[in-house]
């Protein structure tokens, strides 16, 4: 129950398009949603993040669409960048304890 | 932008050797994390600290690991007895009163 699923496992996009990363769970005492961007050798960096009372959160070209009912969330990354090519990891926490989903690797080719 | 520090960015251990890990938090924040990642997977909590002792801890965070805060800034992770498969990247984090989690870069940890 403690269990985020995460989808795909890996995502190639053109320069430009747009980035759609899926994540579902079942705990509904989770209350927080983040994004975390990862790079090579690096740690998870906070991305973006979302609250259930809330359906859809915008940061930039980054976007949470949240469905509660559902149990499922997703980020969209709008006109893709080859910089932005990293693993993602959708995340929920509940006690400030975070679950991780096992990422996606996000390859934006130029 | 404050970020959380950790020491060592690697280190090679003997098998059966004690290791420490050393981390300083962002210094207003109230809570303290140790996760890891086994290559190539999942970041995994391992134990939450906060105001002096463990709030919560994982299946994996054995008796032969442990955290200490020493003084005031610094957050320290001891596995006494290394495994080898306790090879993984260690994130250290810590949070305010709020929810954002922020990650160190972490501390790779090799046993041999």
């Amino acid at each position: 129950q403690q269990q985020v699923k995460q989808s795909p496992q890996s995502l190639i996009v053109q320069k430009g398009g747009i980035s759609i990363i899926n994540c579902a769970y079942e705990n509904t005492a989770f209350d927080y949603f983040p994004w975390y961007q990862q790079f090579p050798g690096k740690g998870p960096a906070l991305l973006i993040a979302i609250r259930p009372d809330v359906s859809e959160k915008k940061e930039g070209r980054f976007t949470i669409s949240f469905n509660k009912s559902a149990k499922q969330f997703s980020l969209h990354i709008m006109d893709s960048q080859p910089g932005d090519s990293a693993t993602y990891f959708c995340a929920a926490s509940v006690n400030y304890k975070l679950t991780f989903g096992k990422g996606t690797l996000l390859t934006v080719n130029p | 932008e404050p970020e959380v520090t950790q020491t060592p960015s690697h280190q090679v251990t003997q098998m059966g050797q004690e290791v420490i890990l050393r981390c300083v938090p962002i210094s207003n924040h109230l809570y303290f994390y140790w996760y890891r990642q086994i290559l190539g997977q999942k970041v995994e909590f391992l134990v939450s600290f906060y105001n002096n002792e463990i709030s919560e801890k994982s299946e994996i965070f054995d008796d032969q690991f442990s955290v200490e805060r020493p003084d005031g800034s610094n957050f320290t992770l001891k596995i006494r007895s290394t495994k080898l498969e306790d090879s993984a990247m260690y994130f250290c984090a810590s949070s305010g009163s709020g929810n954002t989690i922020y990650f160190g870069e972490g501390s790779w940890l090799t046993v041999v």
